[in-house]
C-alpha cells in the first residue's frame, strides 16, 4: 500500500518555466489537497478537491492550478515558476472532508522540495 | 493572519526534561490534531482531539483540547532524543473545508 505518493521530489526550474508536481493516493479518498511549506510559515493550503470533477482555492493559491479528473490524482500546475514560489509543497489525502472535519488523519507524501532561480 | 498561533516557535532543552506546546485560536474547531514531521518527511498524525475539556495520552505525550474547542496544548514528560523533530497543530473548522496549520515548533532534545 503505497499511501500518497508525490513525484519528483526534487526539481530546479528557471523563472518563467512551467511544471506539473505529481500527486497519487491509493486510498480511495475522497479529500485530496496541496500545501506549501517555508520556514517560519507553517503549512499553507494552496488547492483542495472534496472529490472528482470538485476544486477550490485554497490561502494562496495565486500562481498555481489543480485539476482532479479521477480520484486518484491531484497534480499541482505551475504557470510560470517564480522565486517566490520556492518552497517545499506537500500533498495531503484523507477519506473525505466530513470524517477530517471531526478528526480523521491526513495522509501526507514525502514532498517536493522546488527551487525557482 | 494565521488562524491557529503555536507557542513556543523554537525549544532546545536537554533529556530528561519536560515540555508543553501551546496552539490557540479565536476561532472554535470541529477536531484539532497534533502532527510530527521528521526532516525530508511528509507530516505524521499523533492524534486528534475532537471533544471540548479531552484529554489524550500517547506515552509520554499529553494533548488537551480546551473547554472551548479553541486551544489545544500538548505536553512531553521527560522529553527525549527520539522527540526531536517539528510540530504541528491543525484544526478543521465545520464547513471550512481547509485543515488549517500552526506554524509549527521545532524541538531539540540534546542528550
Amino acid at each position: 500500500n503505497a499511501g500518497v505518493t508525490q513525484t519528483p521530489k526534487f526539481q530546479v526550474l528557471k523563472t518563467g518555466q512551467s511544471m506539473t508536481l505529481q500527486c497519487a493516493q491509493d486510498m480511495n479518498h475522497e479529500y485530496m489537497s496541496w500545501y506549501r511549506q517555508d520556514p517560519g510559515m507553517g503549512l499553507r493550503l494552496i488547492h483542495y478537491s472534496v472529490g472528482a470533477g470538485i476544486t477550490d482555492q485554497g490561502e494562496v493559491p495565486n500562481g498555481y492550478n489543480v485539476s482532479r479528473s479521477t480520484t486518484e490524482d491531484f497534480p499541482l500546475r505551475l504557470l510560470s515558476a517564480a522565486p517566490s514560489q520556492t518552497s517545499v509543497y506537500f500533498c495531503a489525502s484523507s477519506l473525505d472532508w466530513s470524517s477530517l472535519e471531526f478528526g480523521t488523519e491526513a495522509f501526507f507524501g514525502q514532498g517536493t522540495r522546488l527551487t525557482v532561480v | 493572519t494565521q488562524l491557529l498561533e503555536q507557542s513556543p516557535q523554537f525549544l532546545s532543552i536537554q533529556e530528561g526534561e519536560n515540555l508543553t506546546v501551546y496552539c490557540n485560536s479565536s476561532s472554535v474547531f470541529s477536531s484539532l490534531q497534533w502532527y510530527r514531521q521528521e526532516p525530508g518527511e511528509g507530516p505524521v498524525l499523533l492524534v486528534t482531539v475532537v471533544t471540548g475539556g479531552e484529554v489524550k495520552k500517547l506515552k509520554r505525550l499529553t494533548f488537551q483540547f480546551g473547554d472551548a474547542r479553541k486551544d489545544s496544548s500538548l505536553h512531553i514528560t521527560a522529553a527525549q532524543p527520539g522527540d526531536t523533530g517539528l510540530y504541528l497543530c491543525a484544526g478543521a473548522r465545520l464547513a471550512g473545508y481547509a485543515l488549517n496549520f500552526g506554524k509549527g515548533t521545532s524541538l531539540l532534545v540534546t542528550p
